[in-house]
């Protein structure tokens, strides 16, 4: 089976560009979160996504933003970005059911300069 | 509100020695815990979770956690580290109310194992 799989590895962009980072969950899964991880800042949550619908997101300015696409994979796009937006985002999915675990993708390293 | 604590944010140990990663949750209803170690440059892998029914829950790669309701805690333990067990490691709590869930993870722990 498939894991979770995320595109591009790695993404380099200027400040005020915009970047698009996509995510394929394992098959079957229907919930899709993002996840921010910058240097000595953990895990912080960015979206969730559940059936096509966002169902949450975190503590994030609206430049980021995403959706997810009726075959379940999903996309995140970050405008406007800063040199503070250069960080590790990880995908996950899940199969959106009370108490499962989630699945991680290898992540998108993304560098703004 | 929901948070998870992790305390301690770097954790050297000697190889074969034991180690415990501490992790204290808070939330005003029940919750399922999960411990993730995340390898240099890669995503996060789950090691264990609890869900419900036996406290002591054993994972992978020989690492146990004990989920302990009164302290609010989950702790995880390996009675004897390998070098390839040099990771970061987060405990994360999931909670689901009328149908929303809210995940939280904690702020990572990085366990170094010194040869």
């Amino acid at each position: 089976e498939a894991g979770v799989t995320q595109s591009p590895t790695h993404l380099i962009k200027t400040r005020g560009q915009q970047a698009t980072l996509r995510c394929s969950p394992i098959s079957g899964h229907t919930s899709v979160y993002w996840y921010q991880q910058a240097l000595g800042l953990g895990l912080q949550f960015l979206l969730w996504y559940d059936e096509g619908e966002e169902r949450n997101r975190g503590n994030f300015p609206p430049r980021f933003s995403g959706r997810q696409f009726p075959n379940y994979s999903s996309e995140l796009n970050v405008n406007a970005l800063e040199l503070e937006d250069s960080a590790l985002y990880l995908c996950a999915s899940s199969p959106g059911e009370a108490g499962r675990e989630q699945y991680f993708g290898p992540g998108t390293r993304l560098t703004v300069t | 509100a929901q948070s998870v604590t992790q305390l301690d944010s770097q954790v050297p140990v000697f190889e074969e020695a034991p180690v415990e990663l501490r992790c204290n949750y808070s939330s005003s209803v029940s919750v399922y815990l999960f411990w993730y170690v995340q390898y240099p440059n890669q995503g996060l892998q789950l090691l264990l979770k609890y869900l419900s029914g036996s406290t002591l829950v054993k994972g992978i790669n020989g690492f146990e956690a004990e989920f302990n309701k009164s302290q609010t805690s989950f702790h995880l333990r390996k009675p004897s580290v390998h070098i390839s067990d040099t990771a970061e490691y987060f405990c994360a709590v999931t909670r689901t109310t009328g149908g929303y869930q809210k995940v939280t993870f904690g702020t990572g722990t990085k366990l170094q194992v010194i040869p």
